[in-house]
């Protein structure tokens, strides 16, 4: 998996937008770039995955430049119950070692 | 509910003993990832088998073992334990080694007290 770069901590207020960019500079031509949430005590889940331009979901937004160098996951008007860790990954496929690194732990406070 | 369970949920256990964690992958997964994460540490991969076979090993200790049954559930197996090894220890499990995704399936974790 291509090496990533995150913010090691973000702090919000309810109702607000919170924007987590990723690093990825070394990313292949096949890597698609995946995003996960990780609450206390629990196992981590997959909230998204993209590989160009914009994707959306139900739980957040995933945009990547022209250039797929970096990454910016969007999470609209987020509550306290979305104070978690958050995981970039960066891969062509997860065929080998899911390395997940430190995230950015995201605190929302009222 | 992500498919993939984990037994037991939590085990105390002595310095010096030895455990057997153990995971069922969600139905037709043949990959199975073993993670630990101490406190205030992130996920440290430690071992990934695909259908029975070892396919990367990450930082795993050598007192730490794994294995992957016909059945396709997986075993981490930790010995002479440490005060050290106390830790949550999870298990994923994902689909076929096709391109395009790193989607992962987490089961609850089993949070290993060593006393």
């Amino acid at each position: 998996l291509a090496k990533t770069t995150q913010p090691i901590s973000m702090d919000s207020y309810e109702g607000q937008e919170v924007n987590i960019t990723c690093s990825h500079n070394n990313i292949a031509t096949n890597d698609y770039i995946t995003w996960y949430q990780q609450f206390p005590s629990q196992g981590p889940r997959f909230i998204i995955q993209g590989y160009k331009t914009k994707v959306t979901n139900e739980v957040a937004s995933l945009f990547i430049p022209a250039d797929r160098k970096s990454s910016t996951l969007s999470l609209p008007r987020v509550s306290l119950s979305d104070t978690a860790v958050y995981y970039c990954l960066v891969g062509e496929f997860s065929g080998y070692a899911l390395n997940f690194g430190k995230g950015t732990s995201l605190l929302v406070t009222p | 509910d992500s498919g993939v369970t984990q037994t037991p949920k939590h085990l105390i256990t002595a310095t010096g003993q030895r455990v057997t964690l153990r995971c069922s992958p969600r139905s037709g997964d043949l990959s199975v990832y073993w993670y630990q994460q101490s406190l205030d540490q992130g996920l440290q991969f430690l071992i990934h088998y695909y259908n029975g076979e070892e396919r990367a090993k990450g930082n795993i200790l050598e007192r730490f073992s794994a294995q992957q049954f016909p059945d396709l559930h997986s075993e981490l197996n930790l010995s002479s334990l440490e005060l050290g090894d106390s830790a949550l220890y999870f298990c994923a499990s994902s689909g076929n080694l096709g391109q395009g995704s790193l989607e992962a399936f987490f089961g609850q974790g089993t949070r290993l007290t060593v006393v």
